[in-house]
């Protein structure tokens, strides 16, 4: 496609429940991020995906919070348990190099409301 | 750890007034400067975006951010606003090792008539 979609664009679940995210990056691009955006904590990175190499957990918040990668393309953010403090929205980005120079495109957002 | 400081939360300028919007980064390194813009509802759109060379830079939309390394700063300008640059704005800093993006808390504009 065009640009990074990310799917569902809503999504509001009970807490204790568990939620998938999904994101679709730019064709071609072989490096995925994951970015969470909330009133208290503004933007924070969680994972990053590069190619087949193992991702960068070190931003992921506890471990409720897991991703994966399939076929070095689409990439599900799982969450467990949700807790009301998961309520945010949460950002895919990919980029063609995992570089610091390279620009990385944003998805719109899946915004995540847990009752 | 590098860390960005956006220091104004909200800004309100009337539509064909100048611009500037404040960033201070902190790493030890070359930094890799990024400007963001959200737009309600949107994802976030690259501005411009800082790597070496002239240490000002052009972007899309008539703005241009200058670094200036003594300062470790990275401020956001535009001569004349127009009403639908009213967005939120994200200063970031990339580094050179890891691909992850630290951002600030941004900035809200909003543009009077």
């Amino acid at each position: 496609g065009a640009g990074v979609s990310q799917s569902p664009s809503n999504k509001v679940t009970e807490k204790g429940k568990d939620v998938e995210l999904r994101c679709d990056p730019i064709s071609g691009h072989t490096a995925l991020y994951w970015y969470r955006q909330s009133l208290g904590q503004g933007l924070e990175f969680l994972i990053y995906f590069q190619g087949n190499s193992a991702p960068d957990k070190s931003g992921l918040p506890s471990d409720r919070f897991s991703a994966e990668r399939t076929g070095g393309s689409v990439s599900t953010l799982t969450i467990q348990r949700t807790q009301q403090e998961d309520s945010a929205v949460y950002l895919c980005a990919s980029s063609s190099l995992a570089a610091s120079t390279d620009t990385q495109y944003f998805g719109p957002g899946t915004r995540l409301t847990v009752l | 750890a590098q860390s960005v400081t956006q220091p104004d939360i909200h800004i309100t300028v009337s539509e064909g007034a100048s611009l500037e919007l404040r960033c201070n980064y902190s790493y030890g390194a070359t930094p890799y400067l990024f400007w963001y813009v959200q737009s309600p509802g949107q994802g976030l759109q690259l501005l411009l975006k800082y790597f070496s060379g002239d240490t000002l830079v052009q972007g899309i939309k008539g703005f241009e951010a200058e670094f200036k390394r003594s300062q470790s700063s990275f401020n956001l300008r535009k001569p004349s606003v127009h009403w639908s640059d009213a967005a939120e704005y994200f200063c970031a800093v990339g580094t050179g090792t890891a691909s992850k993006l630290t951002f600030g808390t941004g900035t809200r504009l909003q543009v009077t008539l």
